[in-house]
């Protein structure tokens, strides 16, 4: 069974740079779009962006200047890196992992909170 | 880009029916996928592909779509039910994954 695990900073100053770690266990890396997704405290789920196994990426068009997400096959992990970021940007991160349109697997979430 | 449509809350009593709905342009076009999340929790996949069940999703929850909606149904709703659920597709427009604002489901 897949299991994905994130990690990072849970607090990060303004203007700065999150950056998170998603660790995906139990099943290859390989194939399949892996996301990001963030819920700001009480708010919906908005996707960020994924990136595929190969290395090609997708990201939302409203966070598309301040986003990067990589990826490193060989360590079956992928990353975030949220740059110049405000109180706006105070979320519980999930990374997951896109199969024909849905997400199955998530993992269990972190809080990142923006403050000085 | 596309934009999903969900009530903020829908209250049932235990032991009836709620239907949860997911508004959209033309929705029957496309599969939805709903997603349960309980408080303090990660979302879950409860539907996809606008009606099949993962295993572990109980055979009370279904779901369909037609037209311009597409909606989510608990039967016999249990207090255990209590959650916020949110609806997806992929908008083949702009190449992403949209969600609905999510629907609060309380049982009274």
């Amino acid at each position: 069974q897949v299991q994905l695990q994130e990690s990072g900073p849970g607090l990060v100053k303004p203007s700065e740079t999150l950056s998170l770690t998603c660790t995906v266990s139990g099943g290859s890396i390989s194939s399949y779009y892996w996301n990001w997704i963030r819920q700001s405290p009480g708010k919906g789920l908005e996707w960020i962006g994924d990136i595929y196994y190969s290395g090609s990426t997708n990201y939302n068009p409203s966070l598309k200047s301040r986003v990067t997400i990589s990826i490193d096959t060989s360590k079956t992990h992928f990353s975030l890196n949220l740059t110049s970021v405000t109180a706006a940007d105070t979320a519980v991160y999930y990374c997951a992992r896109l199969a024909q349109g849905h997400f199955k697997h998530w993992g269990q979430g972190t809080l990142v909170t923006v403050s000085s | 880009s596309y934009v999903l449509t969900q009530p903020p809350s829908v209250s049932v009593a235990p032991g009836k029916t709620a239907r949860i709905t997911c508004g959209g342009n033309n929705i029957e076009s496309k599969s939805v996928h709903w997603y349960q999340q309980m408080p303090g929790q990660g979302p879950v996949l409860v539907i996809y592909y606008n009606k099949d069940r993962p295993s572990g999703t109980p055979e009370r929850f279904s779901g369909s779509n037609s037209g311009n909606t597409a909606t989510l149904t608990i039967s016999r709703v249990e207090a255990g039910d209590e959650a916020d659920f949110y609806c997806q597709v992929w908008d083949s427009g702009s190449d992403h994954p949209v969600f609905g604002g999510g629907t609060r489901l309380t049982v009274l």
